[in-house]
């Protein structure tokens, strides 16, 4: 199983430009979570997802889209990057909701100048 | 918005020197994850605990829940240079269906010197 993983691993923006994170999991996870972090800070939850075509909210949503159309993939979509949106973006999956293991990917590394 | 206050922000110690780290808040969780996060990679689940009192040990890790699930620590002993990296403790919303969000406190990091 290669868990979870991410692409790109870095990546340098320009204002205004657009992008997607990609993220996908081979342990047919049902819930799927997109955070970031920002430097000397802990993960906030961007969106989430509970399956295939479900997907809502978090605590930071605003300048992000997510999709789910299949249980593997869960892409994230950075519309109009800003500078604010410079940060660690991780990609996590779990079978059930808490307290079931969240398992992380290597993280995303975006920077926007 | 929960929050969740995690103290020492920084933790320099010597090889085999005991710390704790604290996770504290003024709201209720339904369980609470540590995790210990290393340069460049992420996140790594180390323990839940559920129950309030809740104590649970991993080798030289001890883990506490409060009695009234609003904080939790996380104490080292005998820590060694292969313990150093980033601790975070994060919370589940204990109202209502979390559907698995976490509330993150910003993290302890901790160095350990030979």
């Amino acid at each position: 199983n290669a868990g979870v993983t991410q692409t790109p691993k870095f990546r340098i923006l320009k204002i205004g430009q657009s992008m997607t994170l990609q993220c996908a999991q081979d342990m047919n996870h049902n819930y799927m979570y997109w955070y970031r972090q920002d430097p000397g800070m802990g993960l906030k939850l961007i969106y989430y997802s509970v399956g295939a075509g479900i997907t809502d909210k978090g605590e930071v949503p605003n300048g992000y889209n997510v999709s789910r159309s299949t249980t593997e993939y869960f892409p994230l979509r950075l519309e109009l990057a800003a500078p604010s949106q410079t940060s660690v973006y991780f990609c996590a999956s779990s079978y059930e909701s808490l307290p079931d293991t969240q398992y992380f990917g290597p993280g995303t590394r975006l920077t926007v100048l | 918005t929960q929050l969740l206050e995690q103290s020492p922000q920084f933790l320099s110690i010597q090889e085999g020197e005991n710390l704790t780290v604290y996770c504290n808040s003024s709201s209720v969780f339904s369980s609470l994850q540590w995790y210990r996060q290393e340069p460049g990679e992420g996140p790594v689940l180390l323990v839940t605990v559920v129950t309030g009192g809740e104590v649970k040990k991993l080798k030289r890790l001890t883990f506490q829940f409060g009695d009234a699930r609003k904080d939790s620590s996380l104490h080292i002993t005998a820590a060694q240079p292969g313990d150093t990296g980033l601790y975070l403790c994060a919370g589940e919303d204990a109202g209502g269906t979390s559907y698995g969000k976490l509330t993150f406190g910003q993290g302890t990091i901790l160095t350990v010197h030979p």
